[in-house]
């Protein structure tokens, strides 16, 4: 299996953007998923497939893909982003694999 | 609606079993591969085991391999996981997932204690 790697924590103010990346070397073939868990709470899926937001997930939510590092954009950052996100892709036998988390601090 | 509902979590001695379930609502279930991924205490995810649409194929991590077991019932809309040989590494929340069409839907979780 590969590894996809974040880094632990992102600092941002309400109102600015946040960016939190991911890479890994498989990344260019497998689609990313990205996912916002907040304490006690299951994780969200906020992105699929590189840049698709699910139903109900505001549009401050993006997600982009160049080459082996994938990005989660958040436009507008407001008090109630702050949560640990998740990058997830999937090996070619289709198991899944998630990166270390990164933790967003909103100041 | 779409839905998954983990249990059969609990605190279990180191060496002892486990079978967790999870019941599938609201989406075609014999449709669908099912992961359970975990999270112990203060940790991040970590992808467990899968299991392909008809439980013909399954994959484990490294970390289970040999004492976890995945299957599924499509005709209860069940999936589980029997663990056995339970370490005190073992401890976390464990939750099931599946890819549907435009989402990916999580349960909300079951802990897992492994402690004497």
């Amino acid at each position: 299996s590969y590894e996809l790697t974040q880094p632990p924590s992102v600092s941002v103010s309400p109102g600015q953007t946040a960016r939190i990346t991911c890479s890994g070397d498989a990344l260019p073939k497998q689609y990313a998923y990205w996912y916002q868990q907040k304490p006690g709470q299951a994780p969200v899926l906020v992105i699929y497939k590189d840049s698709e937001r699910p139903s109900g997930i505001p549009e401050r939510f993006s997600g982009s893909s160049s080459g082996t590092t994938v990005t989660l954009t958040i436009s507008g950052v407001q008090a109630e982003d702050e949560a640990d996100y998740y990058c997830q892709s999937a090996d070619s036998s289709g198991n899944w694999v998630f990166g270390g988390g990164t933790k967003l601090t909103v100041l | 609606e779409v839905q998954l509902v983990e249990s059969g979590g609990g605190l279990v001695q180191p060496g002892g079993s486990l079978r967790l379930s999870c019941a599938a609502s609201g989406f075609t279930f014999s449709s669908y591969w099912m992961h359970w991924v975990r999270q112990a205490p203060g940790k991040g995810l970590v992808w467990v085991s899968r299991i392909n649409s008809d439980g013909s194929s399954t994959s484990y991590a490294d970390s289970v391999k040999g004492r976890f077991t995945i299957s599924r019932d499509n005709a209860k809309n069940t999936l589980y996981l029997q663990m056995n040989s339970l370490r005190a590494e073992d401890t976390a929340v464990y939750y099931c997932a599946s890819v549907v069409p435009a989402a990916i839907v999580w349960g909300q979780g079951t802990l897992v204690t492994v402690s004497s």
